[in-house]
This record gives C-alpha cells, structure tokens and sequence, in this order.
C-alpha cells in the first residue's frame, strides 16, 4: 500500500501567521491533488499539480510539488479563520481513477 | 463539476442490525467510490462501484459486510451490514468523470452504532 505522510497532523494557529503543511511519499507522483474538507462536509479539490517542481498560487495558498515528484507542500500565509479545515492530499492512480488520501492535517486558525 | 446528495446524513443505528446508504449524482458520471472517514482520521477507500457489476473491493473490505450496488450512472448505494461500534464513521460517496475530471464528493453519512 503506497502511504502518503502528511506533517504536521495537526496545528493551531493565530490568526495571520504563516503555515506550511507537507505531505511526503516513498514513490513518484504522476500527479497530486490537495483538497479542504470542512466539518460536515465532503473533500473539496483545492489543487492538481501535475509538473515536478510546479508551483500554483490560489490566493494565499501556494502550492509546491517536489522536483522529484514525490512530495508537495501547501503554504498559507496570514491564515484567517475561514482556513480552518482538514487537509488532505491525495494521488490518484491514472488506469482506474481510484484516490488515495494522505494522513490529513487538521488546522484550526483562532481569531 | 457534479452535485452529489446522500442520505441519509446521519443515523444512529442498533448493534447487529445493517444500514443502507444512497448515493444521487445530479449527472451521468464514468466512477463511483465509497470511502471511510472513521473519527479524526483521513479517508480510506473501500471500494469502486462498478455499473452493472459487482463492486471492486480494498484490501480490508469485503462484499458481505459492504455490499455496494450501482444499477445506473447516476446512482449508488452502499449498505453496512450487521454493524458493531466499529463501523462508526463517516461515509462518503464520490464520484469521478463528470465533465471537469475531478473526483467530487457527497457531504458523507454519518454513522453511530451503540
């Protein structure tokens, strides 16, 4: 069973202050997905990167994928409590679309 | 992308008895998955349901505590069978193959078995 570790597991933080949250696999990502799933609800898609050493911005959140494609981190900067959530990324396998999630980091941001 | 509805969104639920939960996709879609989120953790897939056939099970999960049907392309369900305190988690259909290719989510069913 391919793993993806994510780091940290969880994290509380004030509001404004920067985070960085990483996951990490044994093996090569064709792609990597991160999503936000907020309590009560289902995973939402954040982000895809696809491209060793991709890096995407989606407002305050910047999304890096590894040169070696088996790695990525999200950072956020000056959290705000709306980015309160569980993170999680994720790989999906290309021949039967099946996703695997990573252990999670669960960020609460306090006002 | 797709707009997926469960239900039901929660139940609490009797030691030995089973559970049926249904899964609508409001379009046609190529996959369907059920996952489990037990309490505090991450998702883990049970299984792909497959149109017409049976389901394709995860290492861990068998047919008979899980079986799962999908007569359509719009449609899933996903039954807990015989369920102890174990099974209490969060269920969670998605689907795949809906126009923009991403892999959507319904809001989950949460399950409590006393």
């Amino acid at each position: 069973t391919q793993l993806l570790e994510q780091s940290p597991q969880f994290l509380s933080i004030q509001e404004g202050e920067n985070l960085t949250v990483y996951c990490n696999s044994s093996s090569v990502f064709s792609s990597l997905q991160w999503y936000r799933q907020e309590p009560g609800e289902g995973p939402v898609l954040l982000v895809t990167v696809v491209t060793g050493g991709e890096v995407k911005k989606l407002k305050r959140l910047t999304f890096q994928f590894g040169d070696a494609r088996k790695d990525s981190s999200l950072h956020i900067t000056a959290a705000q409590p709306g980015d309160t959530g569980l993170y999680l990324c994720a790989k999906g396998d290309s021949g039967t679309y099946k996703y695997i999630f990573g252990t999670g980091t669960r960020l609460k941001v306090l006002a | 992308s797709a707009v997926i509805s469960q239900k039901p969104s929660r139940d609490i639920c009797q030691r030995g008895t089973s559970l049926t939960i249904q899964c609508q996709v409001d379009s046609q879609v190529t996959m369907m998955f059920w996952y489990r989120q037990q309490p505090g953790q991450s998702l883990t897939l049970i299984a792909t349901a497959n149109q017409g056939s049976e389901a394709t099970y995860e290492s861990g999960f068998v047919i008979d505590k899980f079986p799962i049907s999908r007569p359509n392309l719009t449609f899933s369900t996903l039954t807990v069978s015989n369920m102890s305190p174990e099974d209490s988690s969060i269920y969670l259909c998605s689907a795949w193959g809906t126009g923009a290719n991403v892999l959507t989510f319904g809001a989950g069913s949460r399950l409590t078995v006393l």
